[in-house]
């Protein structure tokens, strides 16, 4: 069993859409919970963070983790074109910027 | 603009030879940075931390002699993949930690393809 599972997708929405993108993981150590963005051929970039339980928002960005259920989600609200990309959400013990464990990926299409 | 900067994005070699993928964050200085591989529609793999001026540790099964790895400066990690096989084919990622803001930043990526 992977230790972060996320389904590869793709998933393909119309523009304005509210888009909903999943993680679960098992190790129950992990702390702190991201959401990378990445476009073809590209290093991936941060979207948000989040630590432990709760939700963060960010513009039409929206985090949630769970970690009773050990659930993580991205929501995207008002979906443009330009979301067009692979997300992929990623995990560590110790913070944001130390040893990461990455889901797949889901690459999303937002269409016209 | 990119903070961390990879050099070269993409390169094809003969199988056999070995290649030199370099890794500089431009405005900061990182005393460790990671390097990871990504296979097509597959996760980004953690395959080593590069620490500067201390040999790079190694994740379960990959191979140091196969991938050497050396943290130069406080602004250059090297991966070198040696004597290539086609197997060796991927997108390698490097990224550095940003000590003031806390976050990682990724570099563009290197397509390597070993004919």
């Amino acid at each position: 069993q992977k230790e972060v599972e996320q389904d590869p997708g793709p998933l393909s929405v119309p523009e304005g859409a509210i888009v909903s993108l999943n993680c679960t993981y098992s190790n129950s150590a992990f702390q702190y919970f991201m959401w990378y963005r990445q476009y073809s051929r590209k290093g991936p970039e941060l979207l948000m963070y989040t630590y432990s339980s709760g939700n963060k928002e960010d513009g039409r960005f929206t985090a949630q983790v769970d970690k009773s259920s050990k659930y993580i989600s991205l929501f995207i609200r008002d979906s443009q074109p330009s979301d067009s990309a692979t997300y992929l959400c990623a995990m560590s013990k110790t913070g944001t910027a130390s040893k990461l464990t990455f889901g797949t990926g889901t690459r999303l299409q937002v269409t016209l | 603009g990119a903070v961390v900067s990879q050099h070269p994005s993409r390169v094809i070699c003969k199988s056999g030879t070995s290649v030199k993928i370099e890794c500089r964050s431009l405005d900061f200085q990182a005393t460790t940075m990671f390097w990871y591989r990504q296979f097509p529609k597959q996760s980004l793999m953690l395959m080593a931390t590069s620490n500067e001026g201390s040999k790079a540790t190694y994740e379960q099964g990959v191979e140091k002699d196969k991938f050497l790895i050396n943290h130069a400066s406080l602004t250059l990690s090297t991966l070198t993949v040696t004597s290539a096989h086609p197997e060796d084919s991927s997108f390698y990622i490097c990224s550095a930690p940003r000590a003031d803001t806390g976050e990682l930043f990724f570099g563009e990526g290197s397509r390597l393809t070993v004919l």
